[in-house]
């Protein structure tokens, strides 16, 4: 199947420092590109949906300014989590459809990058 | 709006045993479902999907789901549990192939020898 790669794996960072994780489609190109959030022990949420060439789509209760995605290329989504305090300390996890999956629904998944804020 | 209910937080079954994990649907169109398995610190993993055509679906490592329209469910069961099955499974709903997913709360898996 098609690989998303994400880097960090992990990071530690301190308060009010900005973090960006990158996100790339290895051997496919993706236009949308989704970005998740995930809490200890939690589902998923959806954070905002990352569309190359243009502005990400936000979820309601999302905080644009806090959390700034950039698609600038069809392999290479960031997420930059800006000032951070620990209250974002998460694990973040990016996800993208291949040509086949835009036909299945089906999305492939990042392997995730936990942020630590201390 | 669609939504996804796992039924049961956590399971405990013992190796060898059936696996069974409840996910029921609400969706004002006929959805598209998936499972994923997610492993300790890692990303999401599809087990199987359902799209159309036969309702039960066969995935990786021994799993299947079978949807069933009247009961708007889509349980995942593996007959026989092994060890490396412990890990978080995921149910996920999508309206179209195109559409967001939404998962379930997820069920935690525990194999107990």
């Amino acid at each position: 199947g098609a690989v998303v790669s994400q880097h960090p794996s992990r990071v530690i960072c301190k308060s009010g420092t900005s973090v960006k994780i990158e996100c790339r489609s290895l051997d496919f190109q993706a236009t949308t590109m989704f970005w998740y959030r995930q809490f200890p022990k939690k589902s998923l949420m959806l954070m905002a949906t990352s569309n190359e060439g243009s502005k990400a789509t936000y979820e309601q209760g999302v905080e644009k300014d806090k959390f700034l995605i950039n698609h600038a290329s069809l392999t290479l989504s960031t997420l930059t989590v800006t000032s951070a305090h620990p209250e974002d300390s998460s694990f973040y996890i990016c996800s993208a459809r291949d040509r086949e999956g835009r036909v299945t629904g089906e999305l492939f998944f990042g392997e995730g990058s936990r942020l630590t804020v201390l | 709006a669609q939504s996804v209910t796992q039924l049961g937080s956590h399971v405990s079954v013992s190796e060898g045993a059936l696996v069974l994990l409840r996910c029921n649907y609400s969706s004002s169109v006929p959805p598209y479902l998936f499972w994923y398995v997610q492993y300790p610190n890692q990303g999401l993993q599809l087990l199987l999907k359902y799209t159309t055509g036969a309702t039960l679906v066969k995935g990786i490592n021994g799993f299947e789901a079978e949807f069933k329209k009247s009961e708007t469910s889509f349980h995942l069961t593996k007959p026989s549990a092994h060890m490396s099955d412990a890990a978080e499974y995921f149910c996920a709903v999508s309206k179209d192939s195109w559409g967001k997913l939404q998962f379930g709360a997820g069920t935690q898996v525990v194999v107990t020898p």
